[in-house]
């Protein structure tokens, strides 16, 4: 079965500093999609940054990067010069791209406070 | 662009009640979900349908019913609402072949 461990529940970042959010999977298929969501405190699901298991390169969307190690089953996000609005819920979900029902699963989030 | 929209946003239900969650997309995506978020917890697939007519189980179905008649509406439907079903309802779509889903708003409810 996939399951996405996220392991912070709670980090700390000083303004204009980078911050790495861990995520670790498992799964069996070869074919899977992981995917980065930020939940402010307004409570809707931000979709930030994908990156599909057969990508060679890292996913970067702005300051947003997804540092993907297939071996060791991660795909941790990088957040570089972090912005007070920055301080939200981060979930790390993955989505098998081979099954036919295409939903994500979670991980229970690490939430991210940016200190000025 | 209206994307996917949910409605209500908030709702109190008392211990027995029933009530529909409404979900619209304006995307003409053909695959939907409905997820509960707990608090402090990530999301938990409740239902999904990959089609109009098609409806599945997700992880987390007890207690809950869907129908999808129309690729644009996925309604969930609370049967004797209960205090384990105050929770957090999301709603998404994406189409076949990509990846992102898209989520609406939520709806917080809350069975006391």
């Amino acid at each position: 079965a996939q399951k996405i461990t996220q392991t912070q529940p709670g980090m700390f970042v000083q303004e204009k500093e980078a911050v790495t959010l861990d995520c670790t999977y498992d799964t069996s298929d070869p074919s899977y999609g992981l995917f980065w969501y930020k939940q402010p405190s307004s409570g809707e699901m931000i979709f930030l940054i994908y990156q599909g298991s057969y990508d060679q390169q890292n996913a970067t969307e702005g300051r947003y990067s997804l540092n993907f190690q297939k071996a060791r089953k991660s795909a941790n996000l990088v957040i570089s010069a972090s912005q007070l609005g920055d301080s939200a819920m981060y979930f790390c979900a993955m989505r098998d791209l081979g099954g036919s029902q295409g939903n994500l699963i979670f991980g229970k989030g690490t939430k991210l406070s940016v200190k000025p | 662009n209206a994307g996917v929209t949910q409605t209500p946003k908030f709702r109190i239900l008392k211990i027995g009640q029933s009530m529909t969650l409404q979900c619209t997309q304006d995307m003409n995506h053909n695959y939907m979900y409905w997820y509960r978020q707990d608090p402090g917890m990530g999301l938990k697939l409740i239902y999904y349908s990959v089609g109009a007519g098609i409806t599945d189980k997700g992880e987390v179905p007890n207690g809950y019913n869907v129908s999808r008649s129309t690729t644009e509406d996925f309604p969930l439907r609370l049967e004797l609402a209960a205090p384990s079903q105050t929770s957090v309802y999301f709603c998404a779509s994406t189409r076949r072949g990509t990846y992102e889903q898209y989520f609406g708003p939520g709806t917080r409810l809350t069975v006391t």
